[in-house]
């Protein structure tokens, strides 16, 4: 059974403050991400990584950066929070190549004041 | 790069009627289509998936639909019941290698008992 794994299910924090965000995944998985959640928006890609160390641009990266350090672990970080970052953030894993299922962890929902 | 549109936003139907939920995506490259479901304050999951090479894929009650030519595909349900009650994502797999998805906007599922 894959787990996807995130740090905290709630998160508030203040304007300006740094926040990480943390994604753990037990099943070996070269690529994970990050989405964010927001009503009608449907879930937009920050960031990929495929491996340790590499990583690609999604969608929507102004503001965020990622590292990954290890396989298993996968960081998203606001290096300095706004109110507009506000949102569900949601990671998912799957196995290498296209066309494959992702697994998501449960979500972190985020608050910034 | 790829966009999906997704509709309707919202849909409410009686305990045992069918729903239909489509979705229109971009990019002739694009060749695998999954679906996802997110009930409340749950993670996604998916649900049923269908690639470029096949125009239909069943499972039980629900079934996709791909017509590649119009670039549409459409999720069915029939016979609803209160617990298919959620929120449901179709995708589209980007080109290039990876396992990037485009995800459409959600509609969100209501069976009244």
């Amino acid at each position: 059974d894959v787990k996807v794994t995130q740090s905290s299910r709630y998160l508030v924090k203040r304007t300006g403050e740094k926040v990480f965000l943390e994604c753990v995944q037990d099943m070996d998985h070269e690529n994970m991400f990050w989405y964010r959640q927001d009503p009608g928006l449907g879930l937009r890609l920050i960031y990929f990584s495929y491996d340790v160390k590499m990583k690609e641009k999604g969608d929507i990266p102004e503001g965020y950066s990622v590292s990954r350090e290890k396989k298993e672990r996968f960081s998203l970080i606001l290096e300095s929070a706004s109110t507009n970052q506000t949102s569900m953030y949601l990671c998912a894993s799957s196995p290498y190549g296209g066309g494959v299922e992702q697994f998501f962890g449960p979500g972190t929902r985020l608050t910034v004041l | 790069g790829e966009n999906v549109e997704q509709h309707p936003s919202t849909l409410s139907v009686q305990e045992g009627d069918s729903a239909v939920i489509k979705c229109t995506y971009s990019d002739s490259a694009s060749n695998y289509f999954p679906w996802y479901k997110q009930e409340l304050g749950k993670r996604p999951q998916l649900i049923i998936d269908i690639r470029s090479n096949v125009g239909e894929k069943k499972d039980q009650r629900i079934a996709v639909t791909l017509n590649k030519t119009a670039k549409h595909f459409s999720l069915h349900i029939t016979e609803t019941q209160p617990e298919d009650s959620a929120v449901y994502f179709c995708a589209a797999k980007r080109r290039g290698a990876g396992n990037m998805l485009t995800f459409g906007g959600g509609t969100r599922l209501m069976v009244k008992p």
